[in-house]
């Protein structure tokens, strides 16, 4: 079982909805990331937070907006997106930033009409 | 650009025998390496790094080799069980490891 939960797992959403993804973890870490994986694709990073605070955010369009209400919670919430955002989206946590494996959640798979 | 490739898409074993998995990178800043293991449906699961301070990293039945001055990476599971079948992830970061960068994973099918 992972340590790292994601819910939901699938979403289906229209381009004008509001939605959010959320990620949880309770092995205290300090750091948090958003990845985006399309098929076939390795993961590329979205958002780093760093003792709750965004410390990197990778150019991703405004239309994705993550918080991260406290150190075991991570949201993403979604806006207006396109279809060409149909992906999965990983979130994954570490002790803090710096030569620490990161552990991965198993996703939400999003599917925009 | 890929900066970490993995430039073969499978890989068939028999199950007893030696695995052995390959990784290139391309950026020299890179100093922490990963393995990770994915099966359909989950996310990545953590197997093994290495420091570029090292060049060998063992953990059971799963050992790592780093070779800088190649900028080659491997993975050697031994003995292979058919419970390893997944795609495998390589992956890479600097200093900071902000970002982890991914190759574009290997299947290992494991046949029993």
């Amino acid at each position: 079982d992972t340590e790292v939960t994601q819910t939901p797992k699938h979403l289906v959403m229209g381009m004008t909805n509001k939605k959010s993804l959320k990620c949880e973890q309770h092995m205290g870490h300090r750091a948090m990331y958003w990845y985006k994986q399309k098929a076939k694709k390795p993961p590329e990073l979205m958002f780093v937070y760093s003792y709750e605070k965004l410390s990197i955010n990778e150019s991703v369009p405004s239309r994705f907006s993550p918080e991260c209400p406290n150190s075991s919670l991570l949201n993403l919430h979604l806006h207006a997106l396109q279809p060409e955002d149909s992906a999965l989206y990983l979130c994954a946590s570490s002790q803090q930033r710096g030569n620490r494996p990161q552990h991965f959640g198993d996703g939400t798979r999003l599917s925009i009409l | 650009d890929q900066q970490v490739k993995q430039n073969s898409p499978s890989l068939s074993v028999q199950e007893g025998r030696i695995s052995i998995l390959n990784c290139d990178y391309t950026n020299s800043m890179f100093d922490y390496f990963l393995w990770y293991k994915k099966y359909p449906a989950e996310g990545p699961t953590f197997l093994i790094s290495i420091s570029s301070i090292k060049d060998k990293n063992e953990d059971g039945r799963f050992t790592v080799f780093l070779n800088k001055s190649a900028k080659h990476l491997s993975l050697h599971i031994v003995p292979s069980q058919p419970g390893d079948s997944a795609v495998y992830f390589c992956a890479a970061s600097g200093l900071e490891a902000n970002n982890l960068f991914f190759g574009t994973g290997t299947r290992l099918t494991v046949i029993p």
